[in-house]
Order: C-alpha cells, then sequence, then structure tokens
C-alpha cells in the first residue's frame, strides 16, 4: 500500500518566523490534503489539492503539489502561537477510495 | 461546527464494561470511517464504511464492534477492552466511492480503560 513520509517529526519556533514541512510518497497520488489538529480536537481541512504543481493559500498558509505528484508542500508564513499544533498531510490514491495519512509534525510556537 | 458530531466526548469505562461510540454526520456524505488516535503516535484507520457496507477493517480486534444503520450514522462498540485501548478515537466522513476526497473528522471521544 501507500506510505507517506512526513517531516519534520516536530519543530519548536520563534512567533513570527516562517515554517515550512513536506510530504513524500512512495507512489503517485491524485489528491493531496493538509489537516491540523489542535490538542483534543479532531482534525480540520487547511488546504486541499487536486492538480500537479498546484499552489493554493489559505491565508498565511500555501501548499504545493508536486510536480512528480509524489510529494507536496506546506507553508506558514509569520507564524503566530495560535498557529500551535499538530499538522498532518494526507494523500489519495487513483481509485484508492481512501486517503492515507502522514505521521503529523508537531508544531511549536514560542512568544 | 464541523458537521460530524461525536459523543460522548469523554468515556471512562473498566475492562468489563460495554459502551458504544455515536458518530453523526449531516453533510451528505456516503463514507464514514473509525480512527484510533494514541498518545504520540499516528492516525490509524480501523473501519471504512461505504453506503452502510463495510469496506475495510484494519485487523481490529473483535472486542471492537463497528455498525453503520445508514449513511448519516456510524457507531463504535465496545466490549471487554484493554488498558492499551485508551486514546482518542475519531470518526469522520467524506463523499464516498472512488471520487471522495476531503474527509471531515468529529472532535473525538477520549476514551480511558481503567
Amino acid at each position: 500500500g501507500q506510505q507517506l513520509n512526513q517531516s519534520p517529526q516536530s519543530m519548536f519556533i520563534q512567533e513570527g518566523e516562517d515554517v515550512s514541512m513536506n510530504c513524500t510518497s512512495s507512489s503517485i497520488f491524485n489528491t493531496w490534503l493538509w489537516y491540523k489538529q489542535d490538542p483534543g480536537e479532531g482534525p480540520v481541512l487547511l488546504i486541499a489539492l487536486y492538480k500537479a504543481g498546484e499552489l493554493t493559500s489559505n491565508g498565511r498558509l500555501t501548499a504545493q503539489f508536486g510536480i512528480t505528484r509524489k510529494d507536496s508542500f506546506l507553508n506558514i508564513s509569520a507564524s503566530i502561537p495560535s498557529d500551535v499544533g499538530i499538522y498532518f498531510c494526507a494523500g489519495q490514491a487513483p481509485n484508492a477510495g481512501k486517503s492515507t495519512f502522514g505521521d503529523g509534525t508537531t508544531l511549536t510556537v514560542k512568544p | 461546527e464541523t458537521g460530524v458530531t461525536q459523543t460522548p466526548r469523554h468515556l471512562v469505562m473498566g475492562m468489563t464494561n460495554k459502551k458504544s461510540l455515536k458518530c453523526e454526520q449531516h453533510l451528505g456524505h456516503n463514507a464514514m470511517y473509525w480512527y484510533k488516535q494514541s498518545a504520540k503516535k499516528p492516525l490509524e484507520l480501523m473501519f471504512v464504511y461505504n453506503f452502510k457496507e463495510q469496506t475495510e477493517n484494519n485487523s481490529v480486534p473483535s472486542r471492537f464492534s463497528p455498525e453503520c444503520p445508514n449513511s448519516s450514522h456510524l457507531f463504535l462498540h465496545l466490549h471487554t477492552l484493554q488498558p492499551e485501548d485508551s486514546a482518542l478515537y475519531l470518526c469522520a466522513s467524506s463523499q464516498g466511492g472512488t471520487k471522495n476526497t476531503e474527509a471531515f473528522f468529529g472532535q473525538g471521544t477520549r476514551l480511558t480503560v481503567v
């Protein structure tokens, strides 16, 4: 089955800094999704990508669907304390019927 | 309001108890999922239902028994659990079929087995 490698596993940054995380897959995906999970809550969808090369923004968040269809990146600009949480990537292979999730990147923002 | 509601939010149960987790979605989706999330571990997919039919069971122990009476409701029946089953149980839904993409999650049920 598909495997996702999400990195880094954790990040400790200062407020105001930019953040970058990525996911790579062993096989091609048709869809890449990025979620954020706050402590004690379920993951919430941030950005959905459906086309290779697609670059999509949601406020200070920007995500890209890699042209090889095997990777995706999420960038957060000018981080703030409420960006703290776990960020998950997820991808869906052709005709898979479900998404495969990465292991998550835990982000800590120091004021 | 996420459109996916899970109850209860917190549950403490003994190893001999029987309890059920409930999930309801108001999004008109046809696929529903149960995930387990243990501390410092990734999301583990447990069960998938498409159009009320179970399409995936990821080698989940029989002490976890899912039920999907219709496309809007999903249950997880629990009995004779072990302490290591303590985790956050997340329900999700999506459009369904081969084109299902975005999964919408509930807030989860924090389960503690004592």
